[in-house]
C-alpha cells in the first residue's frame, strides 16, 4: 500500500508557465482534496472531490483548476503561473466526505514560480 | 475563519507536559488533530466529535467543549519523537460541509 501518491515532489516555473500537479491514492478513498501550505499560514483547501464525478470549490481556487480522473486520481492544473502560487501542494484522500473522516496525506510537492 | 491554535511555538524537556489549544469563532461539527514533521506530510492524530465520539492514537488525549467551541490536545511524558507542527481542524456545520479549515500551527520541540 502506498498510501497516497503525488509527483513530481519538486518543481521551478517561470511564470505564465502550466503545469499538472498528480495525486493518486491506493486505499479505495471516495474523496481526495488539494491543500496549499505557505509558511505561517497552515494548510488551505483549494479544492476537493467528495467523489469520483464531482470537484468543488475550496478557500483559495482562484488560479487553479482540478479533474478527478477516475476514483483514484485527482489532479491539480496551473495554467497559467505566478509567483504568488509558491508553495508546497499536498493532496490528500478519505474514505467519505463529511464529518469524522480522517484525512490522508500525500508527501507534498514543493513548487517554485520564478 | 481560520480556528486560533495558542500556543503558537512551545519548547519542552522530555517528560514534561504540554497543552495545545485550538479555538473557533464558529460551532464545530468536530476537531482534527494532525502532526507535521518538517519537511514530511501532515499525519492524522486524533478527531473528536459533537456528541462525545472519539477516534485516533491510543496514546494521545484531547478534549472538545462544544459550548466553547475549543480544543485542547494533551501532550504527556514528552519524547523527542513528539517534535512537530501540529495543526488542528475543524468541520463547521454550514459552510461548506466537506471542508476542514486548519489552524496556523503550533510548533512543539522536544530537547534533551
Amino acid at each position: 500500500n502506498a498510501g497516497v501518491t503525488q509527483t513530481p515532489k519538486f518543481q521551478v516555473l517561470k511564470t505564465g508557465q502550466s503545469m499538472t500537479l498528480q495525486c493518486a491514492q491506493d486505499m479505495n478513498h471516495n474523496s481526495m482534496y488539494w491543500y496549499r501550505q505557505d509558511p505561517g499560514m497552515g494548510l488551505r483547501l483549494i479544492y476537493y472531490s467528495a467523489s469520483e464525478g464531482t470537484t468543488d470549490k475550496g478557500e483559495v481556487p482562484n488560479g487553479y483548476n482540478v479533474s478527478r480522473l477516475n476514483k483514484r486520481e485527482f489532479s491539480l492544473r496551473l495554467e497559467s503561473a505566478a509567483p504568488s502560487q509558491t508553495s508546497v501542494y499536498f493532496c490528500a484522500s478519505s474514505l467519505l466526505a463529511g464529518v469524522g473522516n480522517e484525512q490522508f496525506f500525500g508527501p507534498g510537492t514543493r513548487l517554485t514560480v520564478l | 475563519q481560520q480556528p486560533v491554535q495558542s500556543p503558537q511555538a512551545v519548547i519542552l524537556r522530555e517528560g514534561e507536559d504540554a497543552v495545545i489549544n485550538c479555538s473557533s469563532s464558529k460551532a464545530l461539527y468536530s476537531v482534527h488533530w494532525y502532526r507535521q514533521k518538517h519537511g514530511e506530510a501532515p499525519v492524522f492524530l486524533m478527531i473528536l466529535l459533537k456528541g462525545g465520539e472519539q477516534k485516533g492514537h491510543e496514546k494521545i488525549s484531547a478534549s472538545f467543549n462544544e459550548k466553547k467551541q475549543q480544543s485542547s490536545l494533551y501532550l504527556t511524558a514528552s519524547q523527542l519523537s513528539y517534535s512537530g507542527t501540529y495543526f488542528c481542524g475543524t468541520e463547521n456545520p454550514g459552510a461548506g460541509s466537506y471542508q476542514l479549515t486548519f489552524g496556523k500551527g503550533t510548533k512543539l520541540s522536544v530537547i534533551p
